[in-house]
């Protein structure tokens, strides 16, 4: 059974630290990885698409890295509209997946 | 401009057929080569991706609600309907429509439903 594997589930950093959040997939999915951002109340909103292309409009301290397996999204300097829960996904073949979220706060 | 709306009941009752429908618009069901999926959120909870028809009608399902699942389009309506046999309070959430270009020209699930709240409860 496919999964993703998110961590951490929770963090909690200071403004203008350097967040990462890691996403492994349990078969290699080339680089059809997303990362959405959701914030309370709201849609999820799509920041990287194809494990590293950032979504138009979104700003350019959000980044995607990694291929086959293992992901991850960096925030280079978390700022207080971060606050959110982060969700990775495939979407390049059904079952088109879910992690299971990170929830990030400010400390 | 691309859009997605979600319908259904607010309210339904445990054993029951829940039917929900995403009425897009700003693109054709029958020619784009667009696929939609159904992803729902319980309150609180992380998002967990339901069903998928392709531009080309294949539909897949997730593998622990497929038996529960039906997903179809109606192109000259511009609609996916949903439909989740024997609704249990553990299906309670907001349900979500969302597209996907297919392809190279794949952006992922860019464009979401505002999503629609269902309650399963007697």
């Amino acid at each position: 059974d496919f999964q993703m594997t998110q961590s951490p589930s929770s963090l909690s950093a200071s403004v203008g630290d350097r967040v990462t959040i890691t996403c492994r997939a349990s078969q290699d999915i080339t680089n059809s990885l997303a990362w959405y951002q959701q914030k309370p109340g709201k849609v999820p909103k799509v920041l990287i698409y194809a494990a590293s292309a950032l979504q138009s409009g979104v700003p350019s301290r959000f980044s995607g890295s990694g291929s086959g397996t293992d992901f991850t999204l960096t925030i280079s300097s978390l700022q207080p509209e971060d606050v959110a829960t982060y969700y990775c996904q495939r979407y390049d073949n059904a079952p088109l997946t879910f992690g299971g979220g990170t929830k990030v706060e400010i400390k | 401009q691309v859009t997605l709306k979600e319908s259904g009941p607010v309210l339904v009752k445990p054993t029951e057929t829940l039917t929900l429908t995403c009425t897009v618009s700003g693109f054709s069901l029958s020619n784009a080569r667009v696929g939609v999926s159904w992803i729902r959120q319980p309150p609180g909870k992380a998002l967990e991706w339901l069903a998928h028809i392709f531009s080309f009608d294949t539909k897949s399902y997730s593998m622990s609600l497929k038996s529960r699942l039906t997903i179809s389009k109606d192109t000259s309506k511009s609609q996916v309907v949903l439909t989740m046999t024997n609704m249990d309070p553990v299906d309670t959430a907001t349900y979500f429509c969302a597209q996907i270009k297919e392809g190279a020209a794949s952006l992922a699930f860019d464009i979401w439903g505002q999503g629609t709240m269902v309650t399963v409860s007697s």
